[in-house]
């Protein structure tokens, strides 16, 4: 599975959008991106994936560039509760078991 | 029943003791996964279990042995922990089937004294 980078930490107001980047410049043609959350002693929370178009559900959106190099995840209003580290992966959509390899995430601050 | 259920939450141990942790879904995932976090660190793969048979074993001391009796349940046995070994916990399940996420479990936070 592919590396990723993401920046240790970011803020955001609340109520405003947060956008979290994510390199992943090895990323295999077979491989998704994969978003994860951990909000502090919790087990983490699946975000979205995708492979190569935008993708959109009711708690993000991920944009992925056409080379598939790097990826942004938006939280288009971010709140208090958005408080977490949140993780990007990248992986092999193959139907087996496979291997999810935790980077070391951005921890996202939401200020009032 | 979109769950994965972790007991128990908080495991006390004593070096030479022997203990279990459980982790159970009833999604019918058959991949099933045990991660080990640190504070401030990702969680570390440790095993995968495929079809109820380890597929990954993440080069994991032997003083933690996985078991994973049928497609819904997934055990973790601690035997002879070192403080070190102290640590969050954390199971995962998937659909092996398509290309879905993994649901995780609260996970034990496991304290060995």
């Amino acid at each position: 599975d592919a590396k990723t980078t993401q920046p240790p930490s970011m803020d955001c107001a609340e109520g405003r959008a947060a956008n979290l980047p994510c390199n992943h410049s090895t990323i295999s043609g077979n491989e998704y991106v994969y978003w994860y959350r951990q909000i502090h002693s919790q087990g983490p929370q699946y975000i979205i994936h995708g492979l190569k178009n935008n993708e959109t559900n009711e708690m993000a959106s991920l944009i992925i560039t056409e080379d598939r190099k790097s990826s942004t995840l938006i939280l288009p209003h971010a709140t208090l509760r958005d408080t977490a580290v949140y993780y990007c992966i990248v992986r092999v959509a193959l139907t087996n078991a496979g291997k999810s390899t935790f980077g070391d995430g951005t921890t996202l601050t939401v200020k009032p | 029943d979109t769950e994965v259920t972790q007991t128990p939450k908080h495991l006390v141990m004593g070096m030479t003791n022997k203990k279990s942790l459980k982790c159970e879904q009833h999604m019918g995932h058959r991949a099933m996964y045990w991660y080990k976090q640190k504070a401030k660190k990702p969680p570390e793969l440790m095993f995968v279990y495929s079809y109820e048979k380890l597929s990954i074993n993440e080069s994991v001391p032997s003083r933690f042995s996985p078991e994973c009796p049928n497609s819904s349940l997934l055990n973790l046995h601690l035997h002879a922990l070192q403080p070190e070994d102290s640590a969050l916990y954390l199971c995962a399940s998937r659909n092996r089937a398509l290309n879905t996420e993994a649901f995780f479990g609260q996970g034990t936070r496991l304290t060995v004294v």
